[in-house]
C-alpha cells in the first residue's frame, strides 16, 4: 500500500514564485491535513479536511490556499512564495479527526 | 499554539535500557496520541489512549496517562539502536473543542539509542 503520497521531494523556489504541493491517499480516510515542520517549532496545522468538500484553517493558514480535489487528494498552494515559507510541508489523512493520522513523507521547500 | 510539551527535549541511553518520554498538555482531551518521526520520514503513529484509559501496552511500547495532572508517559523498553528518532505527544481535544477539534502536536523529544 503507498499510504499517503506527496509530490515533489523537494522544491526550490523564488520569492514572489507560486506552486502546489501534491498529497493523495489510498485508504479512503475521510479527513486530510497540511502541516509545516520547522526546527524547534513542532509540526502546526496549516488547513484541514474534514470530509470530502469542506476546508477549514488550522493554526498558520495565511499565505497558503488548498483544495479538496475528491476524497483522495489534498492540495498545497502558495501564491506568492516568501523566505517565511521555507519550511518541511507534511501531509496527513486519518479515517476521522479524532483517529491516527497517516502521514506522507514530506516536500522540503526553500524559497530564496 | 502548542498543547502538549514533552519532556526532556533530548535523551541519550545505551542500547537496552529503557527510555521515558513525558508529555504535560493544558486542556482537556479526548485521546492523546504518541508518533515517532525517523530522520527526513514523516511521522508514524504508535499508539492511542482515550482519556478514560490509564495505561496502554503495544509490545516493547507502555503508555500511561494522568488526566487529573495532565500529563502522559512513553516508556520503551529494552531500547533498540533502531530505536533512535524524534518522539512526538499530540492531542486531540476534549469536551469544549467541539466538531472543529484538532490533533496539536508538542515540539518533540530526540531519542538517540547508543549500541
Amino acid at each position: 500500500n503507498a499510504g499517503v503520497t506527496q509530490t515533489p521531494k523537494f522544491q526550490v523556489l523564488k520569492t514572489g514564485q507560486s506552486m502546489t504541493l501534491q498529497c493523495a491517499q489510498d485508504m479512503n480516510h475521510n479527513s486530510m491535513y497540511w502541516y509545516r515542520q520547522d526546527p524547534g517549532m513542532g509540526l502546526r496545522l496549516i488547513y484541514y479536511s474534514a470530509s470530502e468538500g469542506t476546508t477549514d484553517k488550522g493554526e498558520v493558514p495565511n499565505g497558503y490556499n488548498v483544495s479538496r480535489l475528491n476524497k483522495r487528494e489534498f492540495s498545497l498552494r502558495l501564491e506568492s512564495a516568501a523566505p517565511s515559507q521555507t519550511s518541511v510541508y507534511f501531509c496527513a489523512s486519518s479515517e476521522d479527526r479524532r483517529q491516527p493520522q497517516h502521514f506522507g513523507d514530506g516536500t522540503r521547500l526553500s524559497i530564496l | 499554539s502548542q498543547q502538549g510539551e514533552e519532556d526532556p527535549q533530548a535523551l541519550s541511553i545505551q542500547e537496552g535500557e529503557n527510555a521515558t518520554m513525558n508529555c504535560s498538555y493544558k486542556t482537556s482531551i479526548n485521546n492523546l496520541q504518541w508518533y515517532r518521526q525517523n530522520s527526513g520520514r514523516g511521522l508514524v503513529h504508535l499508539i492511542l489512549i482515550r482519556s478514560n484509559e490509564r495505561e496502554k501496552h503495544s509490545g516493547r511500547l507502555r503508555v500511561t496517562l494522568d488526566t487529573s495532572k495532565k500529563s502522559s508517559s512513553l516508556l520503551i523498553t529494552a531500547s533498540r539502536a533502531a530505536d533512535t528518532a524524534s518522539y512526538f505527544c499530540a492531542t486531540e481535544g476534549g469536551r469544549h473543542t467541539g466538531a472543529n477539534s484538532k490533533l496539536t502536536f508538542g515540539k518533540g523529544i530526540t531519542l538517540s539509542v547508543r549500541p
